[in-house]
């Protein structure tokens, strides 16, 4: 596609649900990154996948938060057992060369709303 | 622990009223500095990279600068469409780990 390509772009769960958000990054972006960002906040780095393999995960905040990449291209960040605290938007970016040039390209985001 | 801190939190101008952004930032190892900006519901759009102290970067009425210990983003000039948050982020060399700093929100008035 032209872009990053997240859904849902918004989803509301009561505390205690599972959530799925996907991400498609750009097509041939080795490099895949997921951010999350509280509201007024600047984006807080997740996790890191090189293709298929997570190389960095040292930014999930609990191990609630799973993420996987299987073939290389789509992405999936799932939280169990969500908690209010989790409430925030999810950002996905991709790249073609890892953050050295820090040009990510992102996707708009999945705004996760827990009640 | 790297760490990125922008002023100010908000800044209001007036429709060609030139100013600057500040980016300040602590980091073991700096391997680039990048900006962004992020228009609301959307996510952040590469703006510039920098790599060493003394490097400028322009793009319309933007211009970047780098220094040992801080970044500015100079505005000529600024226009309503201008109006967005600016966020910083660094590459210390950590595994692909960009930290950025929280923003500054510009608003353009016409």
């Amino acid at each position: 596609g032209a872009g990053v390509s997240q859904s849902p772009r918004y989803k509301v769960a009561k505390r205690g649900q599972d959530v799925a958000l996907r991400c498609d990054p750009i097509s041939g972006h080795v490099s895949l990154f997921w951010y999350q960002q509280a509201l007024g906040q600047g984006p807080e780095f997740l996790t890191y996948f090189q293709n298929e393999a997570q190389l960095d995960k040292s930014g999930l905040p609990s191990d609630r938060f799973f993420a996987e990449r299987p073939e290389g291209s789509v992405s999936t960040l799932k939280i169990q057992r969500t908690q209010q605290e989790d409430s925030a938007v999810y950002l996905c970016a991709s790249s073609l060369e890892g953050a050295r040039s820090g040009e990510l390209f992102f996707g708009e985001g999945s705004r996760l709303t827990v009640l | 622990e790297d760490q990125v801190t922008q002023s100010p939190e908000a800044l209001r101008l007036q429709e060609g009223e030139s100013s600057s952004l500040n980016c300040s930032y602590t980091v073991s190892g700096l391997r680039g500095l990048f900006w962004y900006r992020q228009d609301p519901g959307k996510g952040p759009e590469f703006l510039f990279t920098l790599y060493s102290a003394g490097e400028e970067k322009e793009k319309e009425r933007l211009k970047a600068t780098l220094t040992k210990k801080e970044s500015f983003l100079h505005i000529t000039a600024p226009k309503p469409e201008d109006s967005a948050t600016y966020l910083c982020a660094v590459d210390s060399g950590g595994y692909q780990k960009v930290t950025f700093g929280t923003g500054t929100k510009l608003q353009v008035i016409p």
